[in-house]
Parts: structure tokens; C-alpha cells; sequence
């Protein structure tokens, strides 16, 4: 199975504050990458869909990199709305398998 | 509007069974493969099963393998989940979620469904 090892797990963070997230495959995966926002008690929400295309309706802070086994999820400045976990998933191969998770936390 | 609504969730007996359904809408389910992710209480997101748009082609998780059954009813626009045998470790809410071509991969997502399995 692909392993995706997301870090951090957890991170504190100031509004207005840039954030990176980075996703490491244990093999290459292409593009084959998805990362997703997650709120308490909701649904995780696509934000980032072949590794950089910005999901619709998703605002432009909001940024991807990456292909082969490294991939980066950008928040160029964080907004109170932007506290949640994030995910990455990878679907290049079955079995499917998400990240950890990152948990964005206030400073 | 797109939609995907589970239901079918509740409390059940280690040993136990449930079937879960994920009511499809706004767009043509035909067109579009399936899965299920569950989340246990706490955790992260594990995907469970993945079936494609007429059925021919079926994936599993090796935790539900020989326990969870997929199947769909594109008449009725309809995705189920047969879960047999269930263990303590099932416990979670189950999300099910649309993806189709290379990269169109879970989006959107239901609002999940509650599964506890506990004596």
C-alpha cells in the first residue's frame, strides 16, 4: 500500500500567517493527489484536485505543488475561516489512502 | 445541485449487519463511479470500497474484505454498502463520495452516517 505521511500534524498558526503542508508519498504517485478541508462535525471538502487545480469556488490563498512522491498544500494567509484539518489523498493506486491529517490550529 | 445523502447508519452488535444507502441527485449517477470513506470517532479518513459506474469493476480495503459488500442501483440512483460480521473497529461515520475520469476524485462528499457497532 501507498503510505502518505503528511506533516505536520499539527500546527498553531496567526491570522494573516502563511502555512505550508507537505504530503510525502512512499512511491510516486504522479499527480494523483487530492487535498481536502475538513471542519468539526462536517464533511471534508475538496480544495486542490491533480496535485495543483484549484477546486471551484475555492479562494486563490489556497494553493498546491508537487508531483511524484513530495506535494505542498499553500495558505498564503491564513483566515479565521481556514482552522481545520487537512487531508491529502492519493489516487493513483488501490488501495486509496489519505494523510494523517494536519490540524491548523489559532496562535 | 449535487447531492449525496447516507443513511441506513445506527447502533449494532459486535457480529452484527447494516446496510448503508447513499441517495444520488443532481447529476447523471450513471456517468460517475462510487466509494465509501469512514472516519472512526477521532481519527482520520480511511477509504473502504470503490465501485465503478456499471458495476464491473469492485474494490475493497483489506480491514472490510469478505465482510463489506458494494453495490449500486443506477435505476434508482442508489449506492449501498452490506456490512456483515461487524466489529468494534467499524464504529465510524461513513461518508460516501462521486469521482470519475483520472483526477475528478471525491467531490463531493455526503454528510455521513453514523455507524456504532458495541454491545
Amino acid at each position: 500500500d501507498i503510505q502518505m505521511t503528511q506533516s505536520p500534524s499539527a500546527m498553531s498558526a496567526s491570522v494573516g500567517d502563511r502555512v505550508s503542508i507537505t504530503c510525502r508519498a512512499s512511491q510516486g504517485i504522479n499527480n494523483y493527489l487530492a487535498w481536502f478541508q475538513q471542519k468539526p462535525g462536517k464533511a471534508p471538502k475538496r480544495l486542490i484536485y491533480a496535485a495543483s487545480t484549484l477546486q471551484s469556488g475555492v479562494p486563490s490563498r489556497f494553493s498546491g505543488s508537487g508531483s511524484g512522491t513530495e506535494f505542498t498544500l499553500t495558505i498564503s494567509s491564513l483566515q479565521p475561516e481556514d482552522f481545520a484539518t487537512y487531508y491529502c489523498l492519493q489516487h493513483n493506486f488501490y488501495p486509496r489512502t489519505f494523510g494523517q491529517g494536519t490540524k491548523v490550529e489559532i496562535k | 445541485e449535487v447531492q449525496l445523502v447516507e443513511s441506513g447508519g445506527g447502533l449494532v452488535q459486535p457480529g452484527g449487519s447494516l446496510t448503508l444507502s447513499c441517495a444520488a441527485s443532481g447529476f447523471t449517477f450513471t456517468t460517475y463511479s462510487m466509494n465509501w470513506v469512514r472516519q472512526a470517532p477521532g481519527k482520520g479518513l480511511q477509504w473502504v470500497s470503490y465501485i465503478s459506474s456499471s458495476s464491473s469493476t469492485i474494490y475493497y480495503a483489506d480491514s472490510v474484505k469478505g465482510r463489506f459488500t458494494i453495490s449500486r442501483d443506477n435505476a434508482r440512483n442508489s449506492l449501498y454498502l452490506q456490512m456483515n460480521s461487524l466489529r468494534d473497529e467499524d464504529t465510524a461515520v461513513y461518508y460516501c463520495a462521486r469521482a470519475r475520469g483520472a483526477y475528478d476524485w471525491f467531490d463531493p462528499w455526503g454528510q455521513g452516517t453514523l455507524v456504532t457497532v458495541s454491545s
